[in-house]
């Protein structure tokens, strides 16, 4: 069964410094695509990296990489230079991508709290 | 260009009652998919939709049910509501069923179930 597991129910982290959220993964599936969302107060989940199974690079956006370790299944992310709007809940999330269909699965969250 | 919307933003049911959320994609896109997010927890998925046909359903019982319409809007519907159907629901819109694209997530509708 696929599982997806974030450790850390919370962490602080100061302004302009880096931070590295943790997500692990467990599938037995070849093709499958990690994805990293932000969840601020108001609840729309704002979408911001992507990384396929077969990607050799790890994907950045901004701000934001996303560390891709395959043979330890984990895809953790990072923020660099930590802003105030980045304290939110962050998802981890994994589609599988034999399914035929486009549903996510979650992990339970981290919430991080930028203090400035 | 407008992002996914979802109505209404928040309500309020008691239980027993039945209750239709709405939800438009971004313009272009032809899946929709729902999910729910109980306080404390990742969303769940409840069913995806593609082309006016179901894709995908998660393990949710058959008070829950969905449609998608010719313009690619969908509604969910949940019947005899519980205590536990109080979540925030998520819906997502993308570009095709499956393979490489990305979910983009609406503001999602609050209800609670008294």
């Amino acid at each position: 069964a696929q599982k997806i597991t974030q450790t850390q129910p919370g962490m602080f982290v100061q302004e302009k410094e880096a931070v590295t959220l943790d997500c692990t993964y467990d599938t037995s599936d070849q093709s499958y695509g990690l994805f990293w969302y932000k969840q601020p107060s108001s609840g729309e989940m704002i979408f911001l990296i992507y990384q396929g199974s077969y990607d050799e690079q790890n994907a950045t956006e901004g701000r934001y990489s996303l560390n891709f370790q395959k043979a330890r299944k984990s895809a953790n992310l990072v923020i660099s230079a930590s802003q105030l709007g980045d304290s939110a809940m962050y998802f981890c999330a994994m589609r599988f991508d034999q399914t035929g269909a486009n549903n996510l699965f979650f992990g339970t969250g981290t919430r991080l709290t930028v203090i400035p | 260009d407008a992002g996914v919307t979802q109505s209404p933003t928040h309500l309020i049911k008691t239980r027993g009652q039945q209750v239709t959320l709405r939800c438009s994609p971004i313009s272009g896109h032809k899946s929709v998919s729902w999910y729910q997010q109980v306080l404390g927890q990742g969303p769940q998925f409840i069913f995806q939709y593609y082309e006016k046909e179901e894709r995908g359903r998660g393990n949710f019982p058959d008070r829950f049910s969905a449609r998608q319409f010719p313009n690619y809007s969908s509604e969910l519907n949940v019947n005899a509501l519980l205590l536990g159907d109080s979540a925030l629901y998520l819906c997502a819109s993308s570009g095709i069923a499956g393979g490489g694209e990305t979910q983009y997530f609406g503001p999602g509708t609050r209800l609670l179930v008294l």
